[in-house]
């Protein structure tokens, strides 16, 4: 098993340019999440999916989409990249609910000029 | 939601001395903790968890306590070593469990 897959490892945009971050999993996981991660501020939710069809919105959502048509895969939109969108983005999957272990990809490496 | 907090933001301690890192929850429905050990440049892993049923956990060096009352629980690690060097994230879940709120996170720093 791959596990969590995430792509591209490294990213740099101008403002207001668009991308999607790739993140894929391998271990038939129901539960995905999008984290963001800054210096001092920890791993913050942006969106989570419990399933395929079904998306909902984290802790600091503005500025970003996701879709979830796959069990597998659950991408990130950018929509109008930002400077205060540069982070480290990781993806994560679980088995189910919250007390299942939470496994997360490599993570991406975003700055946004 | 739930409202996590991690204490201390960093932390140094000799080599071969005990680290303690505390998070306190703001759920009282919180019924799983665990914890997460992200070293430079990696992705966060998870080292231990603890369920609401217990009040303490071990593995080797590392133990989880909970205080239900008090809502908090904390990390233990004993006899440290410099590859205990790295960050450690606590989490909460909420909204039905369907939710993991991290705390900020502790650079652990061991000084050989």
């Amino acid at each position: 098993n791959a596990g969590v897959t995430q792509t591209p490892k490294f990213q740099v945009l101008k403002t207001g340019q668009s991308m999607t971050l790739q993140c894929a999993q391998d271990m038939n996981h129901e539960y995905m999440s999008w984290y963001r991660q800054d210096p001092g501020m920890g791993l913050r939710l942006i969106h989570y999916s419990v399933g395929a069809g079904i998306t909902d919105q984290g802790e600091v959502p503005n500025g970003y989409n996701v879709s979830r048509s796959t069990t597998e895969d659950f991408p990130l939109r950018l929509l109008s990249a930002a400077p205060s969108q540069t982070s480290v983005y990781f993806c994560a999957s679980r088995l189910g609910e919250a007390k299942n272990i939470q496994y997360f990809g490599a993570g991406t490496r975003l700055s946004v000029l | 939601g739930e409202n996590v907090e991690q204490h201390p933001s960093t932390l140094s301690v000799q080599e071969g001395d005990s680290a303690v890192i505390k998070c306190t929850y703001s759920d009282s429905a919180s019924n799983y903790f665990p914890w997460y050990k992200q070293e430079l440049g990696k992705r966060p892993q998870l080292i231990i968890d603890i369920r609401s049923n217990v009040g303490e956990k071990k593995d080797q060096r590392i133990a989880v306590t909970l205080n239900k009352t008090a809502k908090h629980f904390s990390l233990h690690i004993t006899e440290t070593q410099p590859e205990d060097s790295a960050v450690y994230f606590c989490a909460a879940p909420n909204f039905g469990n369907e939710k993991l709120t991290f705390g900020t996170g502790t650079r652990l720093t061991i000084i050989p």
